[in-house]
Formats: structure tokens, C-alpha cells, sequence
């Protein structure tokens, strides 16, 4: 079963408008830690957050900012006035302590294609 | 500069025909795996390794071996490539495990044909 979905396959926006990524996990493990990716078209894979399940803070960096909710089990992203360089692939993933198939595996979602037009 | 260095970046090869992806670390990290990525599907891990002689299967790990004889190497083996092993394979080390960040290399682009 997925652990990590993200529902939003593509979204489109003009450049300076909001977009909000969507992540919603499933665990039955109390401590994990949540991370973003972002992917640009060049294919490299670049680190944005990391969150642990006990800190449920909202985090801005810049233009990011990351909603930790626990009890909907989402963690979701979102980009303040786009830009064209936002333009990406960005993916969510879960990585548990007690994960019993596969000690530190990073389990991603699906990614969601972010399009921004000038 | 800390890095994952995967090679080669693109390959097209044939049916059946024996190829090694190779991926190197230079972070003393003991944790290394094998992710490949599929469109629809995010990445999946192949293979992963905690340590020196230390490895175990991820989730599609058919089709594929990996070796670690040394810290810093964990070379991905396609011993008879088939067609749906095209994909992007990523390789990442992690300097611990299930709290820090991964780090990635590059990508190999491989198609078989």
C-alpha cells in the first residue's frame, strides 16, 4: 500500500501566484521523519526539509513554507509568489525508525509536477 | 565538496547484454541504496546496504544485484537487462538512518532496447 501520496499528479500557475503541494503519509510508527525533494528538469534530486514526528512547528524558509499536521497526517508545501525557477517536480517522502521491510528506506510519493509560466 | 557520483549518465543498451552502474561516495556514509524512478510512481528502492558486506533487498529488487566491498562503492549489476528495467536510477548514501537526509547522485538514465 502507498505509504506517501501525493494526490496532484500536475499543477499550473502564473508566475507570482501561490501554489500549495499536498502530502498525506500513512505509519503506524510514532517517530519518522517527513522530507521534501525537489526534482528541476535537469534530473538531480535537491533537498528541501526534513521534519521528525514530534515537531509539529510550520517551517519557512524564503518563498517555502511546510504545514505539519499530525492529526491528518499531512505535510504539506507551499511556494509564495512562484517563480519560473520553481518550476519542478517535488516529491514527499516518509522514512520510519521502525520500518521492519527495509531499515532507512526513503518511501516517496508519486511527485507533483509544478508548472509556472511567466 | 560533498557528493554522489553515479556513472555513466545516459546508457541505451540491448536485451540481455550485462552492464554495472557505478556510484561512489566521498561522505564516509555507511548507509548507501539503489532507487529507481518510474513515472506515476515515484522512486522505488532496488537494493540497499548499511555497511561494508552488508546488503539487503529493497522493493523491486528482481533483475537487479548489487555488491559493497568497499565503503565508498555500491555498484548497481543488471546481469541480463530487460526492457522494463528503462528507467531513471538514482543511487544516495545517508550518513545514518531513518533521521537524516539522503543524498543523491546525478541519475542514470538506462534504456534497454
Amino acid at each position: 500500500a502507498q505509504k506517501v501520496t501525493q494526490a496532484q499528479t500536475e499543477i499550473s500557475v502564473v508566475e507570482k501566484e501561490d501554489v500549495t503541494l499536498d502530502c498525506v503519509y500513512e505509519t503506524r510508527d510514532t517517530t519518522y521523519y517527513l522530507f521534501w525533494y525537489k526534482q528541476p528538469p535537469s534530473g538531480e534530486l535537491v533537498f528541501l526539509i526534513r521534519r521528525n514526528s514530534f515537531d509539529e512547528q510550520n517551517e519557512i524558509s524564503g518563498r517555502y513554507s511546510w504545514n505539519f499536521q499530525k492529526s491528518t497526517s499531512s505535510f504539506n508545501f507551499t511556494i509564495t509568489a512562484s517563480q519560473v525557477v520553481d518550476s519542478a517536480v517535488y516529491f514527499c517522502a516518509l522514512s520510519e525508525a521502525k520500518a521492519t521491510d527495509s531499515w532507512g528506506k526513503l518511501q516517496f510519493g508519486a511527485g507533483t509536477q509544478v508548472v509556472v509560466t511567466p | 565538496e560533498a557528493q554522489v557520483t553515479q556513472n555513466p549518465r545516459y546508457l541505451i543498451t540491448v536485451t540481455g547484454k550485462k552492464l554495472t552502474v557505478t556510484c561512489s561516495q566521498n561522505m564516509n556514509h555507511e548507509y548507501m541504496s539503489w532507487y529507481r524512478q518510474d513515472p506515476g510512481l515515484g522512486l522505488r528502492q532496488i537494493y540497499y546496504s548499511m555497511n561494508v558486506e552488508v546488503t539487503d533487498k529493497g522493493d523491486v529488487p528482481e533483475g537487479y544485484k548489487v555488491s559493497r566491498k568497499e565503503k565508498r562503492n555500491f555498484p548497481l549489476i543488471l546481469e541480463s537487462p530487460s526492457p522494463n528495467q528503462t528507467s531513471l536510477y538514482f543511487c544516495a548514501s545517508r550518513r545514518g538512518g531513518y533521521d537524516t537526509e539522503a543524498f543523491f547522485g546525478q541519475g542514470t538514465r538506462l534504456t534497454v532496447v
